[in-house]
């Protein structure tokens, strides 16, 4: 399976502050994915990270607010923008090699907002 | 919007008991049906991953079975132990690889 860094591993930020997250993965992987699981939610998909094209929202979330960048099949970064108490959560990538297959994830980014 | 539900929210149970939790999805559109146990502080960890109806999948103690007819399936571990302590989720594949996520079953054994 992937090995997957992703960093920061936690921080506390300040409102009206934007934070980017890295996520390094040691092997090219076709799919790249952004999770967030807010406080007793469920892990929810923000986007699909597209290599060389614009990500991939799902409903609720857009890209002004959580920029997404993929320049290469190895490495992606998710931006929250102007961030509110509200985006207080774990950020989470996962890699996916396919249809069937399970999805590895990083550590995760637990993020304050104060 | 996809309601994948996992059932109960929380157990605690003692060392040596065996438990089951329950993952219920829609059965129009299902590929496949992901469990994956996530450590506090860790990464979730994949356990199955199930496509067939009546699948059956074992690793060490814990086992799962699909039935995609009526959209459920079920997680069992065997003689838990408080290492088995975590959050395990079940997610929903229904195109591409796109997942949906239910809530989680968080388990805690108690020695």
């Amino acid at each position: 399976s992937a090995v997957i860094s992703q960093k920061p591993s936690r921080d506390i930020c300040q409102r009206g502050t934007s934070l980017t997250i890295q996520c390094q993965v040691d092997s090219q992987v076709t799919m790249m994915f952004w999770y967030r699981q807010q406080p007793g939610q469920s892990l929810t998909l923000i986007a699909t990270a597209n290599q060389g094209s614009e990500a991939t929202y799902e409903s609720g979330f857009v890209i002004d607010k959580f920029p997404i960048s993929r320049p290469n099949l190895t490495f992606s970064t998710l931006t929250v923008s102007n961030m509110s108490p509200e985006d207080s959560s774990i950020y989470l990538c996962s890699v996916g090699r396919g249809s069937g297959q399970p999805q590895h994830f990083g550590d995760g980014t637990r993020l304050s907002i104060l | 919007i996809l309601n994948v539900e996992q059932s109960p929210q929380s157990l605690h149970v003692q060392e040596g008991d065996s438990t089951n939790f329950t993952c219920s999805f829609p059965s129009s559109n299902f590929y496949a049906l992901h469990w994956y146990r996530w450590e506090t502080a860790k990464s979730p960890e994949a356990l199955f991953v199930m496509t067939l109806n009546g699948d059956e999948k074992k690793k060490g103690r814990i086992s799962a079975t699909l039935n995609t007819k009526e959209g459920y399936s079920y997680l069992y571990i065997k003689g838990s132990q408080p290492e088995d302590s975590a959050t395990y989720l079940c997610a929903l594949q229904t195109s591409g690889s796109r997942l949906t996520f239910g809530e989680g079953t968080q388990l805690t054994v108690n020695p």
